[in-house]
């Protein structure tokens, strides 16, 4: 089966820059999109279709996914963006989720 | 505004099964599939399948394949997902979600949650 990794944890200062990237087999031939989630509360869709920001995600947020690896950007994080971050893709008529990556915002 | 309602958190024995729902809201409900995402305690996401709420058809991860019934009621808007012969395993939040987009799938809106504890 489909398997995305990502690593499990990720640390940025506040204003920085972070990257979290997801890697899979061949995953630029596919679309890729990422999931905020916070203790306690649902996934929330920060990106879909590997690059689109759906209504009332900020800017900051950017996706790219190209050869084996789909990277989600946050410029100029915020202390508020602290949260788990899931990347997620389609491969033969099943959904396919990365492990995960805690994002610490130093 | 597009709304999932879970029903609520559940507490079974182990052999036994559960029904939870989701009810939709905010938008015409068989346009879209229906979701199911399983997130133990502390775990990572896990999809366990999908339901067409027009059509009725359903598709399983392999892994829950046998034990998994996803159902819908379009009179009421609602969607539902039976897993039966529970095991300490399954103590989980499970998530609806809407699915959009086919191939390049994704979950634009998610349920609150609703947590399934098997314990004897």
């Amino acid at each position: 089966s489909y398997e995305l990794t990502q690593p499990p944890s990720v640390s940025v200062s506040p204003g920085q820059t972070a990257s979290i990237t997801c890697s899979g087999d061949k995953l630029g031939d596919k679309y890729a999109c990422w999931y905020q989630q916070k203790p306690g509360q649902s996934p929330v869709l920060v990106i879909y279709q590997d690059t689109k920001r759906p209504s009332g995600i900020p800017e900051r947020f950017s996706g790219s996914n190209s050869g084996n690896t789909a990277t989600l950007t946050i410029s100029g994080t915020q202390a508020m963006d602290e949260a788990d971050y899931y990347c997620q893709t389609w491969d033969s008529s099943a959904v396919v989720f990365g492990g995960g990556s805690k994002l610490t915002v130093l | 505004q597009v709304q999932l309602v879970q029903s609520g958190a559940e507490v079974k024995k182990p052999g036994a099964s559960v029904k939870v729902s989701c009810k939709a809201s905010g938008y015409t409900f068989t346009s879209y599939d229906i979701n199911w995402v399983r997130q133990a305690t502390g775990q990572g996401l896990e999809w366990v399948g999908w339901v067409n709420p027009n059509s009725g058809n359903a598709g399983y991860a392999q892994k829950f394949q046998g034990r998994i019934t996803m159902t819908r009621n379009t009179s009421i808007g609602t969607a539902f997902m039976e897993l039966s012969n529970l095991t300490s395993e399954d103590t989980a939040v499970f998530y609806c979600a809407r699915g959009r987009g086919g191939t390049s799938w994704y979950a634009d809106y998610w349920g609150q949650g609703t947590l399934v504890t098997v314990s004897s």
